[in-house]
């Protein structure tokens, strides 16, 4: 079956700017998480949500950063006013349950704030 | 705050030989530990995870636990130019976040 999908593949914006960016997860999977990984680091664990519900956002790194997954699958990213610090490439990853299962990560998305 | 630890690298074999990956984790009550494998500019890709005290093996690749001293290694035999990537150590415990290491680059020189 297919695997993680995110859009858009790259995004480009301008500092101020809102960004949008979408995860759809393997069918199935409850558990969905979103990382953020710059240049020469690990993922960095931004949220994670069981179902419908943001399991834990402690991860966010302040309030420009929401995320949401209304239906438990399809799950959107948000961040307002962006900075350059933002910049990095934004990976989702899904399990079937949390925690113990292994997780399957998508292609990521590329955001250059300018 | 859970922490967890990889040399950066570059570690560099020559092809054929056993890399050694390392990893130690602050979290005590950490319960799960995966070794991914992440190619420049790609995603990761789970290439094992380990739950108990011991040796785990698959193919090529040996994970090895040891809860006591909170490290996991992963060892890579006959190692080949294509296995040259940077390899993520992370962990997690049930329902709770993975916490990832900031990875170490190997390079297998033909």
């Amino acid at each position: 079956g297919a695997g993680v999908s995110q859009t858009p593949s790259n995004k480009v914006t301008e500092k101020g700017k809102y960004v949008e960016l979408r995860c759809d997860p393997i069918s199935g999977h409850t558990a969905l998480y979103w990382y953020r990984q710059s240049l020469g680091q690990g993922p960095e664990f931004l949220i994670y949500f069981q179902g419908t519900g943001a399991a834990d956002d402690s991860g966010l790194p302040n309030d420009r950063f929401f995320a949401v997954r209304p239906e438990g699958s399809v799950s959107t990213l948000k961040i307002q006013r962006t900075e350059r610090g933002d910049s990095a490439v934004y990976l989702c990853a899904s399990s079937l349950n949390p925690g113990e299962e292994t997780q399957y990560f998508g292609p990521g998305t590329r955001l250059l704030v300018l | 705050q859970k922490e967890v630890e990889q040399n950066s690298g570059p570690l560099s074999v020559p092809e054929g030989a056993i890399a050694s990956l390392n990893c130690t984790y602050s979290d005590r009550g950490s319960q799960s530990f995966f070794w991914y494998r992440q190619y420049s500019g790609k995603s990761p890709e789970l290439i094992m995870f380990i739950y108990s005290n011991g040796d785990k093996e698959d193919g090529r690749f040996t994970a090895q636990l040891n809860k006591a001293s909170q490290y996991v290694s992963l060892l890579i035999r006959d190692s080949q130019p294509s296995d040259s990537a940077t390899y993520l150590c992370a962990v997690n415990s049930y329902g709770q976040n993975f916490v990832f290491g900031p990875g170490t680059r190997l390079s297998v020189l033909p």
